[in-house]
């Protein structure tokens, strides 16, 4: 049975970075038949995806565009997780944060717990 | 962009009725190459993440009841769950993962007891 477990904070101030992590147990951050993604949910925006990272030969990473500027998602091999960073939040970032799983042939098949993320100074 | 639109916002059924939620792509979600509708149904309930019920519009996944079904191709689908039960008062959504991020979701249908 595949697991996301969600971790880091989630109290922040405008300007700072936020970083959260996505440990991953029974698949791999390597898998060649998924992507590891964040998406995050407002009342204001709903489900919104942010971005992934995924490996087909080599690592690869897309970002909505929204954000493209101020986000970048990694993966950790030796620790099998991924992780996003975004830069420069402001209360507009105040959300609910995903990591998941898709696959190409079913759509998002495993969520982690969710991370609440609150931006206020 | 593909855009998800969901009717209506709001379902409000009595146990054991039918409940009815539709969702509309602003382009087609299906694949000529292979014939299926990359289209997707969640299921919310309050405090937690979103689950899986459906892919490919129609095809439940292991665990669902039976319920739930999904139909449907091109730009226009259909949730349906046939006789209400306490547990599936939540918010649904769909969404297309058609092609390459964004894979858009619908606005959901909160669907509550009348």
């Amino acid at each position: 049975q595949v697991q996301l477990q969600q971790s880091g904070p989630g109290l922040m101030k405008p300007s700072q970075t936020l970083s959260l992590t996505c440990a991953i147990s029974g698949d791999s951050v390597s898998s060649n038949s998924a992507t590891w993604n964040w998406i995050r949910q407002s009342p204001s925006s709903g489900l919104e995806w942010l971005g992934r990272t995924y490996y087909r030969s080599r690592w690869y990473n897309d970002y909505a565009v929204s954000v493209k500027s101020r986000i970048s998602i990694n993966p950790d091999t030796s620790k099998n997780q991924f992780s996003l960073q975004l830069n420069s939040v402001t209360p507009e970032d105040t959300a609910v944060y995903y990591c998941a799983r898709f696959r190409s042939t079913i759509g998002v098949d495993v969520w982690g717990q969710g991370t609440t993320v609150t931006v206020s100074s | 962009d593909i855009v998800m639109t969901q009717s209506p916002d709001s379902l409000a059924v009595s146990l054991g009725e039918r409940a009815t939620i539709n969702c509309k792509s602003s382009q087609s979600v299906l694949y000529n190459s292979n014939n299926k509708n990359y289209l997707a149904w969640y299921q919310q309930r309050s405090g937690q993440p979103p689950k899986l019920l459906i892919s490919w519009a129609s095809t439940r996944e292991s665990g669902v009841p039976d319920r739930f079904s999904g139909s449907g191709s091109g730009t226009d689908f259909t949730l349906t769950i046939s006789s209400l039960q306490a547990e599936d008062v939540a918010v649904y959504y769909c969404q297309q993962y058609y092609g390459s991020p964004p894979h858009t979701f619908g606005q959901g249908t909160k669907l509550e007891f009348k």
